[in-house]
């Protein structure tokens, strides 16, 4: 059974930084591309980065360019997110999400297994 | 194009069908997959490659797409079936992943 958990969320100071992991099993980690996605509650979803299969192949959304690092860790099966110079509009429930096929780069937006999630609040 | 377009909101009666779109320009080069979220929980993928269902998801959920508008239709809505209901593609230029704004569907 696919299993994803994100930890990492909590309460942080706007300009300040936090690092989100996912721990995953259930699957070969190293073959499947992975994504974070957010959610500011009572919103929709909004996409935030992927990593391929290939972990030097990664893409962000313009609203965390420059801000945000997605990486993995394929000997320990986790997937991070560096979150710098954090503002109230990253507010938002954090998921990681699994992209369904092996070795497919181009329908990594296939999610079939998620995390339950994890809230970063940022707030003074 | 960088957006996906959705109805707000829907509302079927039980037992009728209902159909949701997506619109977006880039449907026409990637496929459409859909999610449903019900409240509180992860979302879940219902229909990828715009027509095929993952296992464990009803036949009375069913995908296609014309042009470039990708639709799911839910035949015989059941009262579990209400909940939100999300398209994602990519973009035009193929680098980004995208989501549509979401359509709230009500089971009456």
């Amino acid at each position: 059974e696919v299993q994803l958990l994100e930890s990492g969320g909590g309460l942080v100071q706007p300009g300040g930084s936090l690092r989100l992991s996912c721990a995953a099993s259930g699957f070969t980690f190293r073959s499947h591309c992975l994504s974070w996605v957010r959610q500011v509650p009572g919103r929709g979803l909004e996409w935030v980065a992927v990593v391929y299969y290939d972990p030097t192949s990664t893409y962000y959304a313009d609203s965390v360019k420059g801000r945000f690092t997605i990486s993995r860790d394929n000997s320990k099966n986790i997937l991070y997110l560096q979150m710098n110079s954090l503002s109230a509009d990253d507010t938002a429930v954090y998921y990681c999400a699994k992209g369904l096929r092996p070795m497919d780069a181009r329908e990594a937006y296939y999610f079939d297994s998620w995390g339950p999630g994890t809230l970063v609040s940022v707030s003074s | 194009s960088s957006e996906l377009t959705q109805d707000p909101a829907v509302s079927v009666a039980l037992g009728q069908t209902v159909r949701i779109t997506c619109q977006g320009d880039s449907l026409r080069s990637f496929s459409a997959a859909w999610y449903q979220q019900r409240p509180g929980q992860a979302p879940i993928l219902v229909i990828y490659d715009k027509i095929i269902r993952p296992s464990g998801i009803p036949d009375r959920f069913s995908g296609s797409t014309s042009g470039n508008t990708a639709s799911l239709t839910i035949t015989a809505a059941q009262a579990e079936d209400e909940a939100d209901y999300y398209c994602n593609s990519r973009d035009s230029s193929g680098d980004h992943i995208i989501f549509g704004g979401g359509t709230k569907l009500t089971v009456l």
